[in-house]
């Protein structure tokens, strides 16, 4: 199955700096990569996800890059604000973007210091 | 957008009794539904995939006499949990795919067994 890894488990970032968190996958023929933002007793909600076909897609604050020879993608994060503050995950289906299940990274407890 | 509507959202039983959860598409058809269970501070982790009218996949370690899925519909899967024990307590959720924005989580299950 696919193994997901990812990094940091914590991170502190002041107000207003960048954060960034990455997963590293094993599936080299996985070609779909959510990320998922999850405050305390709620269910996940998707912020941002790429396709293979590109290298980097970009939703305001946030953005996520992809290097697939690598297989690592990565999460950014700019001018964070505290209502950012949540565990983040990432997550990878093994063989691409179909009904296949999801493998969760371990997550992110991202804090943001006033 | 697609929307996942799960019961109960907490849950308090007795050791020994089943519990049972919902979940269910209210816009869409979830051709298939998986579950998940979050212990605190943990990641997802993918119990059991269910199609509509067939036998669910349970994963590795994941009791299928013990949590009992049944997707007798398009939209509706349930999750029994039966002969509960302290350590079953979790948070359950599930996620469903068949929705145009790929998949669709429900808003989750505290169970806490006593």
């Amino acid at each position: 199955g696919e193994n997901v890894e990812q990094h940091p488990s914590t991170l502190s970032v002041q107000e207003g700096d960048s954060a960034v968190i990455k997963c590293t996958y094993s599936d080299s023929a996985s070609n779909y990569f959510p990320w998922y933002k999850q405050e305390l007793g709620k269910r996940p909600q998707l912020i941002i996800d790429i396709r293979s076909n590109v290298g980097e897609k970009k939703d305001q604050r946030i953005a996520v890059t992809l290097n697939k020879t690598a297989k690592h993608f990565s999460l950014h994060i700019t001018e964070t604000q505290p209502e950012d503050s949540a565990v983040y995950f990432c997550a990878v289906p093994p063989r691409g973007f179909g009904n296949e299940k999801l493998t969760f990274g371990t997550g992110t407890r991202l804090t943001i210091i006033p | 957008g697609a929307v996942v509507s799960q019961h109960p959202s907490w849950v308090i039983c007795k050791s020994g009794t089943s519990v049972k959860i919902e979940c269910r598409s209210l816009d869409f058809q979830a051709t298939t539904m998986f579950w998940y269970r979050q212990f605190p501070k943990q990641s997802l982790m993918l119990m059991a995939t269910s199609n509509e009218g067939s036998k669910a996949t349970y994963e590795q370690g994941v009791e299928k006499d013990k949590f009992l899925i049944n997707h007798a519909s398009l939209t509706l899967s349930t999750l029994t949990v039966t002969s509960a024990h302290p350590e079953d307590s979790s948070f359950y959720i599930c996620s469903a795919r068949g929705s145009p924005g790929g998949y669709t989580f429900g808003s989750g299950t505290r169970l806490t067994v006593v």
